[in-house]
């Protein structure tokens, strides 16, 4: 059983696109965070979202965190080539461990 | 400062052979960790350790070992391995004061045939 459920699982879109990466539990999380992977190399962190209702921005990605604490979301404007990767949602449990999303692997054609 | 580092990077074993997968961090983390990654299913956690001296099973810690050398080491050992490890393995760090933020190595493929 996933703690947390991306979706979608894939997403091939075309460039200057706009989309929209969710992750979703029923448990609660103490803080949430988003990474991207690309081939042969390790997860990179993005973001992390702590409050409730938080929202944070890195350029065209926008991250925010459900009022619950439950679920996250990605969304991405105007996608570019160079968004093309792994995107991996990541929940805190307790002081220490962190449980994965199974990953949402995002396509921008040129 | 190189960050997390991994060796080796590429292993093919044979079922049954032993190896043990090497990671060290210069971030002066305490924390470290063992996943593995495999399709469709993220990163499963392996064992933890949350600073010098302890460690702690995760999700996934059956048929492995670990060993925290030092603050800077985290070694991941597989005594007797099985077609079901092959996987990729990634070691990573974190600090947990302050910004709560990860670090990964590039990960090891190893594959039991």
């Amino acid at each position: 059983t996933q703690l947390l459920e991306q979706s979608p699982q894939f997403l091939s879109i075309q460039e200057g696109e706009n989309l929209t990466v969710y992750c979703n539990s029923s448990s609660v999380f103490s803080s949430l965070q988003w990474y991207r992977q690309e081939p042969g190399e390790g997860p990179v962190l993005l973001v992390t979202v702590v409050t409730g209702g938080e929202v944070k921005k890195l350029k065209r990605l926008t991250f925010q965190f459900g009022d619950a604490r439950k679920d996250s979301s990605l969304h991405i404007t105007a996608a570019q080539p160079g968004d093309t990767g792994l995107y991996l949602c990541a929940g805190a449990r307790g002081a220490q461990k962190l449980v994965f999303g199974q990953g949402t692997r995002l396509t921008i054609n040129p | 400062n190189a960050g997390v580092t991994q060796t080796p990077k590429f292993q093919v074993l044979k079922t049954g052979q032993s190896m043990t997968l090497q990671c060290a961090q210069d971030m002066n983390h305490n924390s470290m960790y063992w996943y593995r990654q495999d399709p469709g299913m993220g990163l499963r956690l392996i064992y933890y350790s949350a600073s010098e001296g302890t460690t702690d099973k995760g999700e996934v810690p059956n048929g492995y070992n670990v060993s925290r050398l030092n603050k800077r080491e985290f070694s991941l050992r597989l005594e007797s391995a099985a077609p079901s490890q092959t996987s990729v393995y990634f070691c990573a760090s974190r600090t947990l004061t302050g910004q709560d933020e990860q670090y990964f190595g590039p990960g090891t493929r190893l594959t039991v045939t």
